[in-house]
């Protein structure tokens, strides 16, 4: 699996937007990239996942360059609720397992 | 809520008792899994089981034995454990076991070996 490089913390006002970049230059083709974030002594929470094309859902924004070396999760407005560790795992086309690194810490302040 | 539950939320345990984690998902997946993350250490994939068939065992002591007998259960079967093993254990399920298909993971069980 390509191997991802994330900022080990961030900070967010509440309200504004979260803006998550994830490197990951060594990707493949069929690779996917995913985000799940983890909030203290949770399971992790599937938030979005993507190939080549921009994604949006109810949760957040994937925004993936044209060159696939780079992502950017985007929460749009985000609450108190959205501190949480953000993961993420591009996950090969040849395997079931996810890989987890030690992500980004995102504190989201009033 | 994400149509995994695991029972129990928290166990203590001593190194001589047996205990069993629960799993069950309610999203009609054929594929789950056992995960473990210990303290400040990143989640470790331990199991995956795909049509109630073991398909992955990374290298886990014996010590814990999973066992899935249909595909919406799974279970983690927990004998002479060391404190070391003490850590949130998380499962997960997936339509398949394939790239393209999203885990869903419960909220975890917190063991505690004394």
């Amino acid at each position: 699996d390509a191997k991802t490089t994330q900022p080990p913390s961030m900070d967010c006002a509440e309200g504004r937007a979260a803006n998550l970049p994830c490197n990951h230059s060594t990707i493949s083709g069929n690779e996917y990239v995913y985000w799940y974030r983890q909030i203290h002594s949770q399971g992790p929470q599937y938030i979005i996942h993507g190939l080549k094309n921009n994604e949006t859902n109810e949760m957040a924004s994937l925004i993936i360059t044209e060159d696939r070396k780079s992502s950017t999760l985007i929460l749009p407005h985000a609450t108190l609720r959205d501190t949480a560790v953000y993961y993420c795992i591009v996950r090969a086309y040849n395997t079931d397992k996810l890989i987890f690194g030690t992500g980004t810490r995102l504190q989201v302040f009033p | 809520e994400t149509g995994v539950t695991q029972t129990p939320r928290h166990l203590v345990m001593g190194m001589t008792n047996k205990k069993s984690l629960k799993c069950e998902q309610h999203l009609g997946h054929n594929a789950m899994y056992w995960y473990k993350q210990s303290a400040k250490k990143p989640l470790e994939l331990m199991f995956v089981y795909n049509f109630k068939e073991q398909t992955e065992n990374n290298s886990v002591p014996s010590r814990f034995s999973p066992e899935c007998p249909n595909s919406s259960h799974l279970f983690l079967h927990l004998h002479t454990l060391q404190p070391e093993d003490s850590a949130l254990y998380l499962c997960a399920s997936s339509q398949t076991p394939s790239y393209a298909d999203t885990q869903y993971f419960g909220p975890g069980t917190r063991l505690t070996v004394l």
